[in-house]
């Protein structure tokens, strides 16, 4: 089955403790990007990657951290999390960047991740 | 200014009647349009992607896309209880590379 996965689901932890969410997709898609989603903000745009080794700044990248080493894996690692980071996050892919044009840009979502930061 | 703007709702409409959700964006170089759906605590799911000009129809779902004036709406005819969710409008920026979402529409229908 074709599917973007995260773990973990649910995650409580306290100010300081590094922390990292696994995202992984079985579709093979180049593009790989974090959400986090906030009531009255939506869905904001943490960092992306175009493919392996390379990641770009999205509009809230302060705090976070990412990697992409392999095409299906791109983790989300919070080296020192603060109670503003408390959200809940999805990690999305597409075949290739939006700005392609068709289903190419079109994205896939994973379950989401519920983060507490006490 | 925001980079894609959506009345937040909530909107509410009987069943079988049209709901219309209607979105503006800021970047002119903007060229992919998405609705995605997303019910309450689960992920957003794509329902349209609409690309030119114009209306693009799928089942129940109309997408219409107007560049010149900065607006991609979506229609739902027939609307169903199941239909009542969040509706997210979502634009690619001007680089193309990254992604831009409205706050959502939240839609309501009513048996």
């Amino acid at each position: 089955e074709a599917q973007v996965t995260q773990n973990p689901r649910y995650l409580i932890t306290v100010t300081g403790k590094k922390l990292t969410v696994t995202c992984s997709q079985n579709m093979n898609h180049e593009y790989m990007s974090w959400y986090r989603q906030d009531p009255g903000l939506g869905l904001r745009q943490i960092y992306y990657s175009m493919n392996v080794e390379v990641t770009d700044k999205g509009d809230v990248p302060e705090g976070y951290k990412v990697s992409r080493k392999e095409k299906r894996n791109f983790p989300l690692i919070l080296e020192s999390p603060s109670p503003n980071q408390t959200s809940l996050y999805f990690c999305a892919s597409s075949l290739k960047g939006p700005g392609g044009l068709g289903p190419i840009g079109e994205q896939y979502f994973g379950p989401g991740t519920r983060l507490t930061v006490t | 200014q925001k980079e894609v703007e959506q009345n937040s709702g909530p909107l509410s409409v009987p069943e079988g009647a049209i709901a219309s959700l209607n979105c503006t964006y800021s970047d002119r170089g903007s060229q992919s349009f998405f609705w995605y759906r997303q019910y309450s605590g689960k992920s957003p799911e794509l329902i349209m992607s609409i690309y030119s000009n114009g209306d693009k129809e799928d089942g129940r779902f109309t997408a219409q896309l107007n560049k010149a004036s900065q607006y991609v709406s979506l229609l739902i005819r027939d609307s169903q209880p199941s239909d009542s969710a969040t509706y997210l409008c979502a634009v690619n920026g001007n680089t193309g590379n990254q992604f831009y979402f409205g706050t959502g529409t939240s839609l309501t229908v009513i048996p």
